[in-house]
């Protein structure tokens, strides 16, 4: 079975400084791994994907992410944060029997201070 | 089509009554999918379809959830005798198949409020 911790529920960082948001998973079979964010009253919108090939992603926004196995963990960064990274970020995991199942994180509020 | 449209925007209804929430996919996107967010809350998965049928209903929270899928196309969620606690918004996601990894694309959700 799959499924996905997000280890904060907020975060709060200044403007400026590095961004790291949590998240482990567990899956019986080799993983595909998403980062989603949504902005305040918008939909969701894709970060990055992970699925098989280089293990660090790089997604929109100066977003990265690297999959590590031995630790179970695919961690979003961005090394400098703007205003406009105030949002919620979903981790999301796939993988196994089904492609088609999504298993979403409880999120992760990010605050970006000035 | 240029992405997932659902319909209404915005749902206010009586206690009891039935509601019906309606998404249209990104055109042959095979997969479809809908998700309830409570407010404060991460998505909570409620079914999803392949095609017209829906092998994985597990997420429906009771039976008066039910949802169908016409034409490899539209879908509609329905609810009936509402109930305060499903006041959410309900989003919608596709994807596509074909054995590879698709992330899904979201719509821009319902927003149920149940008085």
């Amino acid at each position: 079975a799959q499924s996905v911790t997000q280890l904060d529920s907020h975060v709060s960082v200044s403007e400026g400084t590095p961004v790291l948001l949590r998240c482990n998973y567990s899956s019986s079979y080799s993983p595909s791994l998403f980062w989603y964010v949504q902005h305040p009253n918008k939909g969701l919108q894709l970060l990055l994907k992970y699925t098989s090939a280089a293990t660090l992603v790089k997604g929109i926004n100066g977003f990265e992410a690297e999959f590590k196995k031995s630790e179970t963990s695919f961690h979003l960064t961005k090394p400098s944060a703007h205003m406009s990274d105030a949002a919620e970020y979903f981790c999301v995991v796939t993988g196994g029997n089904n492609f088609n199942k999504f298993y979403f994180g409880s999120g992760t509020k990010l605050n970006v201070k000035p | 089509g240029a992405g997932v449209s659902q319909s209404p925007s915005n749902k206010v209804t009586e206690k009891g009554k039935d509601v019906e929430l309606r998404c249209d996919p990104i055109s042959g996107h095979t997969a479809l999918y809908w998700y309830r967010q409570r407010l404060g809350q991460g998505l909570e998965f409620l079914i999803y379809f392949q095609g017209n049928s829906a092998p994985d209903k597990s997420g429906l929270p009771s039976d008066r959830f039910s949802a169908e899928r016409t034409g490899e196309s539209v879908s509609t969620l329905t609810i009936q005798r509402t109930q305060q606690e499903d006041s959410a918004v309900y989003l919608c996601a596709s994807n596509g198949l074909g054995g590879r990894i698709y992330e899904q694309y979201f719509g821009p959700g319902t927003r149920l409020t149940v008085t």
